[in-house]
Order: structure tokens, then sequence, then C-alpha cells
């Protein structure tokens, strides 16, 4: 089966500069999700997307902006890169309009930056 | 929003024990909790689940128990084996509002052979 699937899986960026993650839900999957994880911590909730319209707002600083697509793929986009910024950054969709559905998670993409 | 406490953060069995992982949720309006299990450098992956309506739900060597009236639930893992070690992670969500996962903090599993 299909699954939810990220890219790149790992990324090495300078400070300042900037970075586009990209994520493809599973097909028919109405809610993409974004979540950032450091080290030894919880995922947390940034943004989220219900059928290509913008959801649901997390910890996401202004830096970062996210869009979701036609062809539902989303992109994440990460500008003014920080050291902190340095972590997993997962993405995660589910089919909200039927209730209580899991939340499927990508492989991730661990972001370094220098 | 959804706050989710868990704990312990870190527990240390022996292999053959029984393993418990305690959460509590804020929002009453809260209906779905998932436990998800991630190991190092990997995604987390869902490994049970239980909905409102229902009070247990077992699956082989995992169960997890809801009391919806003290907003908690916990995660029981029987005979562990050293695969079990892993950090577990609980969530709620709310598909009637909020139906983001708000997770907890995880849980440090280690399951000594």
């Amino acid at each position: 089966a299909a699954g939810v699937i990220q890219s790149p899986r790992h990324l090495i960026k300078e400070k300042r500069e900037t970075a586009t993650l990209k994520c493809y839900p599973i097909p028919r999957h109405d809610t993409v999700y974004w979540y950032q994880q450091g080290p030894g911590q919880d995922p947390q909730f940034l943004i989220s997307f219900y059928e290509k319209m913008q959801s649901d707002k997390g910890s996401i600083p202004d830096r970062f902006s996210a869009q979701q697509f036609s062809d539902y793929h989303s992109e994440l986009n990460m500008s003014s890169l920080e050291l902190g910024d340095s972590a997993l950054y997962f993405c995660a969709s589910s089919l909200v309009s039927v209730a209580n559905t899991e939340a499927f998670f990508g492989q991730g993409t661990r972001l370094t930056v220098v | 929003g959804e706050n989710v406490e868990q704990h312990p953060s870190t527990l240390s069995v022996q292999e053959g024990d029984s393993a418990v992982i305690k959460c509590t949720y804020s929002d009453s309006a809260s209906n779905y909790f998932p436990w998800y299990k991630q190991e190092l450098g990997k995604r987390p992956q869902l490994i049970i689940d239980i909905r409102s309506n229902v009070g247990e739900k077992k699956d082989q060597r995992i169960a997890v128990t809801l009391n919806k009236t003290a907003k908690h639930f916990s995660l029981h893992i029987t005979e562990t084996q050293p695969e079990d070690s892993a950090v577990y992670f609980c969530a709620a969500s709310n598909s009637g509002g909020s139906y983001i996962p708000t997770f907890g903090r995880g849980t440090s599993l280690i399951v000594h052979p």
C-alpha cells in the first residue's frame, strides 16, 4: 500500500539559507499535517491542510510557510534558517472526513542547519 | 487547546515483565486516542488506538484502557521483549473539532534481555 512520501530524506543547510521540504500524502487522504521533532522531544504540530486549504496552525515560526497543491502534495518552506531549526520534520496524512482515523507518518526529513 | 501529559518519561523493565504507560488529556471533547511507537530516527507508527465509545481494546500483547470520566488512558504491554524497546507516544484528538493529534512527551521503554 502507498504510504506518505517525504523528500528529501536528509538536508544540510547553512544558517540564513532556505529549505523546501516536500510531502506526498496517501492517495485520497484529505488532510496533511506537518510536525517538527527535536532530539528527544515529542512531535510538535506546525500546520495542517484540509482539502488543500490551511486548516490549523500550531507552533510554526513566521519564517516558515506551507501550502498544499492541486495534486494534494504539500511543501514546507523554511527561510532564514537558524541552528535551532535542526530537527526531524514529519509529514502525516489522514482521512478526517471519516471520523477518528489514524494519521500515517512519512519517513521524515532530517534537516541539519550548520 | 488539548494538553496531553504522559508518564513515566523513562521505563526500564526486564524481558518478560509488563510495562504500563499512562496519559491524561485535558479536552473532554477528545474522542480518539492513538498510541505510536517510534524507533530511533524513524517515523512514529501506530500500534493501537481506542475510540471514546469503548473502555478497553486488546491486540495480542498490547492493550489500551480509557477512562473518559477521569480523562486518562493507558498502554499495557505484557511479556515484553527486547524489540519492544522504543519511544512510545500517546496522542489525543477530537474528530468533531480540532482533529489534530496532540502528542504526549513520550516514554522511552527499555527492555533488558
